[in-house]
């Protein structure tokens, strides 16, 4: 079957670095997307990866391995305003988006 | 400002009623889609729609239909609600063709069904 895990919540301190995982099965594999999503509001768009490697913006980085169906998103300097969830999803071969339950991160001061 | 804009916003309703929830975007996606997020569950699709005049069932579409007679408009209906349907429903947009699918969302439907 197909399956997004990631962990259900991480708690981090402001101006630190936080890295959050996420390992994906899915039926062919078409990218790895990233979403935030602050608590009551839509998740939106953070970053996407289908080649392997490293893709930074800004303070966010997003990693993909697809011999280990594997990817993380990186935050550096870390402020109060990245608590939010943060979503994994997959792209199958159907381009069908496949979704964790998400990653909750708070951040104290 | 372009986006997707849902209504209503929240909503109760008894068990057994029938429910709309509208959803328009202005950005001229040709894709649109509605999911359902529950606690400790990731995003469900349940019916999408690649463009104006065909739609496709998702992941959860039992107890929900949707229409898609123009290009802005995706309205989801619940024919008779059950408490199980109770959820925060998102509906979603993206432009056509495979690839980087990247999805822009509304500000979501609370539902809670009684």
């Amino acid at each position: 079957g197909q399956n997004i895990d990631q962990p259900t919540e991480m708690t981090a301190t402001e101006g630190a670095i936080v890295q959050i995982n996420c390992t994906y099965q899915t039926s062919g594999f078409n990218g790895l997307f990233w979403y935030q999503q602050h608590a009551g509001e839509a998740p939106t768009f953070l970053s996407y990866n289908v080649l392997d490697g490293l893709e930074e913006k800004g303070r966010f980085s997003s990693f993909l391995s697809r011999s280990k169906g594997y990817s993380y998103l990186l935050l550096k300097e870390l402020q109060m305003k990245d608590s939010a969830s943060y979503l994994c999803a997959g792209m199958d071969s159907n381009y069908q988006l496949i979704w964790g339950a998400g990653t909750k991160l708070i951040i104290k001061p | 400002i372009a986006g997707i804009t849902q209504a209503p916003t929240s909503q109760i309703l008894a068990a057994g009623r029938r429910m709309t929830l509208r959803c328009t975007q202005d950005m001229r996606h040709n894709a649109m889609y509605w999911y359902r997020q529950d606690l400790g569950l990731g995003l469900r699709l349940i019916h999408y729609s690649n463009t104006a005049g065909t739609t496709g069932k998702g992941e959860v579409p039992d107890g929900y239909s949707v229409s898609r007679a123009n290009t802005d408009d995706f309205p989801l209906t619940l024919a008779s609600a059950v408490p199980s349907q109770t959820s925060v429903y998102f509906c979603a947009s993206s432009d056509s063709g495979p690839g980087a699918n990247v999805l822009t969302f509304g500000a979501g439907s609370r539902l809670t069904v009684l």
